[in-house]
């Protein structure tokens, strides 16, 4: 099966700072990529969508400038919390699709902010 | 608009008796289902998918679910659960391809516990 990788799995930064976050698919080219968020015991809050070489497409309500996406390759989609707070610790979940609509997805990372 | 709603959002069940989560989904266009499971800190696996063809699909771990129509439902099922089946699912829907949505809209999940 196709096989999505994220990096890192876990990390803490200090409030102020930023992070950034991997997503590549290993093993095949991601037509789209997608950036989840989930709060404990809750569903997955699409936060947006990439396609290579495009500007990514938000979601309501989702801070552009403070969730900065790039999708430099047909593998590669990175997520960056700028200037984290407290308010952004949260698991961070992407998932890249083919063109079957298939979406195959990440390990997840689970970002603190102290 | 698509939408899916999963009842229940705790299940608990004897091991080696039968799992049965709920999945009820509403979509303008011919759907594709999918069910996936999450264990702690980790991402989504998926379970099965419905797309075109046969209703009843059988997936990894001993789960199968049957897309009904009439029903508007896609329940997941195992005949007999095992301890490790204890995590979260999450049934899914989307749109076929040519329908330009690559969207997954998640229900908001059942947490099942096995009771040994």
């Amino acid at each position: 099966g196709a096989v999505v990788s994220q990096h890192p799995s876990r990390v803490i930064c200090k409030s102020g700072t930023s992070v950034k976050i991997e997503c590549r698919s290993l093993d095949f080219q991601a037509t789209t990529m997608f950036w989840y968020r989930q709060f404990p015991k809750q569903s997955l809050m699409l936060m947006a969508t990439s396609n290579e070489g495009s500007k990514a497409t938000y979601e309501q309500g989702v801070e552009k400038d403070k969730f900065l996406i790039n999708h430099a390759s047909l593998t590669l989609s990175t997520l960056t919390v700028t200037s984290a707070h407290p308010e952004d610790s949260s698991f961070y979940i992407c998932s890249a699709k083919r063109t079957s609509n298939e979406a195959f997805f990440g390990q997840g990372t689970r970002l603190t902010v102290v | 608009a698509q939408s899916v709603t999963q009842l229940g959002s705790h299940v608990s069940v004897s091991e080696g008796a039968l799992v049965l989560l709920r999945c009820n989904y509403s979509s303008s266009v011919p759907p594709y289902l999918f069910w996936y499971v999450q264990y702690p800190n980790q991402g989504l696996q998926l379970l099965l998918k419905y797309t075109t063809g046969a209703t009843l699909v059988k997936g990894i771990n001993g789960f199968e679910a049957e897309f009904k129509k009439s029903e508007t439902s896609f329940h997941l099922t195992k005949p007999s659960a095992h301890m490790s089946d204890a995590a979260e699912y999450f049934c899914a829907v989307t749109t076929p391809p040519n329908f330009g949505n690559e969207k997954l809209t998640f229900g908001t999940g059942t947490r099942l516990t096995i009771i040994p």
